[in-house]
């Protein structure tokens, strides 16, 4: 079985600051990796994915991650952020056989403040 | 990109209502659906993987007879929480997925389910 565990429930940064908000994972078979962001009562938009190839991921918005397959992270970064990218943000894997379930960590909420 | 519509986005019913909530891929072919429930505050859990044309897989824990998924083309799939009590009010998200190489699940806006 999967898991994901996202270290941080809530992350609070002024505006322009840069952030990182930090995703481990378990797993005994190989992986794709995602970051998807949701915004209040709406749902999920995909950020960006890890699939294959180059380790260092760049998304919408300005975002990137990089895939560390020695400590199964899949940290994202952004390097000023916006009071619009006040959010949560979910970190989630699926096995790379299989139906394409998604295993989701907890979230973590971003809030940038001015 | 990929859009996925969900409706209704919002309902309020008393309890012992059945309520359900359609989920529509508009500009591809899902092969396959899946529903989600996320609870204030937290991650969202799935509750079921709809594939077209055949019995929905149900996660463990989830009643399939409180959980009805009818996945009957491959542009529509929904759910229907029957007789519904304060416990199921929720917010429930459907994503689409399109088999073939790299596709990613893409998300409805989700439907809030407020049980009185």
């Amino acid at each position: 079985a999967q898991s994901v565990t996202q270290l941080d429930s809530q992350v609070p940064v002024f505006e322009e600051a840069p952030v990182e908000l930090r995703c481990n994972y378990s797993s005994s078979v190989s992986v794709y990796l995602f970051w998807y962001v949701q915004y209040p009562n709406q749902g999920l938009q995909l950020l960006l994915k890890y699939l294959s190839g180059s380790t260092l991921v760049k998304g919408i918005n300005g975002f990137e991650a990089e895939f560390n397959k020695s400590q199964t992270s899949f940290h994202l970064r952004k390097p000023s952020v916006h009071i619009s990218d006040t959010a949560e943000y979910f970190c989630a894997v699926s096995v790379i056989q299989g139906a394409q379930k998604l295993v989701f960590g907890q979230g973590t909420r971003l809030t940038i403040n001015p | 990109g990929a859009v996925v519509s969900q409706h209704p986005s919002w309902v309020i019913c008393k309890s012992g209502t059945s309520v359900k909530i359609e989920c529509r891929s508009l500009d591809f072919q899902a092969t396959t659906m899946f529903w989600y429930r996320q609870f204030p505050k937290q991650s969202l859990m799935l509750m079921a993987t709809s594939n077209e044309g055949s019995k929905a897989t149900y996660e463990q824990g989830v009643e399939k007879d409180k959980f009805l998924i009818n996945h009957a083309s491959l542009t529509l799939s929904t759910l229907t929480v029957t007789s519904a009590h304060p416990e199921d009010s929720s917010f429930y998200i459907c994503s689409a997925y399109r088999q073939g190489r790299n596709q990613p699940q893409h998300f409805g806006d989700g439907t809030r389910l407020s049980i009185l």
